[in-house]
Order: structure tokens, then C-alpha cells, then sequence
């Protein structure tokens, strides 16, 4: 079992619904959670973080936390063709040095 | 301000080179980080380097060593490259990770390595 895991996909949606993306961890002393986006030959930037249960929104993204089912999720409200792209999630462990540990990414393909 | 930036960008290798991929940040961070990407494999850690002075082992260190040059600077050295190398190289920063405090990582434009 993966650390982190995550669909590859890809995922598709038609432009202007709601992508939904979703990962699970395993390390349940996991504190801190990211989704990342990468275009295809790009390098990761950040997109969201989010440390506490619950819901995080910024824009038309939504994070979502529930640590006792160890599972986030990453909401994209209005979905447009310029966030088809690998959205990858990554988890900071409670232990052993803080490494963060990324999900093999999910493929995003939003259709005009 | 460039953030991270790496050198080379690309380079092609033959078994049993060496070669120094380098990376330097000018964002102050405490923390820097060496990572491989492989089609369906996402990122791994190779090395890491949480503060000037320590490095540590991340999840596939064999092949690989590091150094933690200053606080701007941090080095991956591929003694003697092997195929199985070939891999995109990401090097990214953040400020220290601490207990309740996790900070996220800023990733230079990565270095696409071959080794024929």
C-alpha cells in the first residue's frame, strides 16, 4: 500500500462543473496536507494547504480534511480548461523528520 | 526574484559518468529538498536537508549523495550513473518544518537527465 495514494485518472469534466479529487494517507500522525498543480514539462506550485478538519476555501478551490477517515480532497468550483493539468497531493508526516510524501498525482482534463 | 533555480536544465549522460546537478534559492529557506519524477511514480525524495550542516536520507538515496553547500545552496552528485537514473530531478526549498508549523515547498523548473 502506498503512503499516499491517489486515481491517476484522468479525470474529466465538462468546463464550468465541479472536479473533484481525492486522496488517502495512511500515516495517521500526519499533520499537514497540500495539493500541488503541475502542467505537463512544468515544475509543482502550490495550490492549497490545509492543517485542521474541515473545509478551506480560497477562490474556487476547496480543500477538505477529515482526519479520522484519513482522506483530503481537493473541490474545483467552475472548472476551466486552464486547470487541466496533474494535481498532486502531498502529506507531511508526524514523525520521522516532517518528509513530505506525494501522491502519484491525478490527470485533469477539463473539456470546452 | 527567481525563487529556486537549477542547473543544468537538461543533460544526457553514458553509463558510469558522474555529474553534479545544482541548486540554489534565494528565499532565505531553511529547508531544502532533492526529488525524482517518474511517469506514474509522482515525486520521491532523494535527499534532504533541513537545516545548514544536516542532511538526511529521503526514500531512494542509493546512487546519490548530497551537499549542503550554505544556506542558499545544496548539490546532488551522481557518482557513476546508471539507466535506471534517467528521471526528471526537482530540487525545492521551504522555511523548517516544525510541529504545527508545516510549510510548503517552492520547486525550482527541475533538471530532465538521460543516461544512455
Amino acid at each position: 500500500q502506498k503512503e499516499v495514494e491517489q486515481n491517476s485518472g484522468p479525470l474529466s469534466v465538462p468546463e464550468g462543473a465541479i472536479a473533484s479529487l481525492n486522496c488517502t494517507y495512511s500515516d495517521r500522525g500526519s499533520q499537514s496536507f497540500f495539493w500541488y498543480r503541475q502542467y505537463s514539462g512544468k515544475s509543482p506550485e502550490l495550490i492549497m494547504f490545509i492543517y485542521s478538519n474541515g473545509d478551506k476555501e480560497d477562490g474556487r478551490f476547496t480543500a477538505q480534511l477529515n482526519k479520522a477517515s484519513q482522506y483530503v480532497s481537493l473541490l474545483i468550483r467552475d472548472s476551466q480548461p486552464s486547470d487541466s493539468a496533474t494535481y498532486l497531493c502531498a502529506v507531511i508526516r508526524g514523525t520521522g523528520g516532517f518528509k513530505t510524501i506525494f501522491g502519484a498525482g491525478t490527470r485533469l482534463f477539463v473539456k470546452a | 526574484n527567481a525563487g529556486v533555480t537549477q542547473t543544468p536544465k537538461f543533460q544526457v549522460l553514458k553509463t558510469g559518468q558522474s555529474m553534479t546537478l545544482q541548486c540554489a534559492q534565494d528565499m532565505n529557506h531553511n529547508s531544502m529538498y532533492w526529488y525524482r519524477q517518474d511517469p506514474g511514480m509522482g515525486l520521491r525524495l532523494i535527499y534532504y536537508s533541513a537545516s545548514e550542516g544536516t542532511t538526511d536520507k529521503g526514500e531512494v538515496p542509493n546512487g546519490y549523495n548530497v551537499s549542503r553547500l550554505n544556506k542558499r545552496e545544496f548539490s546532488l552528485r551522481l557518482e557513476s550513473a546508471a539507466p535506471s537514473q534517467t528521471s526528471v530531478y526537482f530540487c525545492a526549498s521551504s522555511e523548517a518544518q516544525r510541529p504545527g508549523h508545516n510549510q510548503p515547498q517552492h520547486f525550482g523548473d527541475g533538471t530532465r537527465l538521460s543516461i544512455l
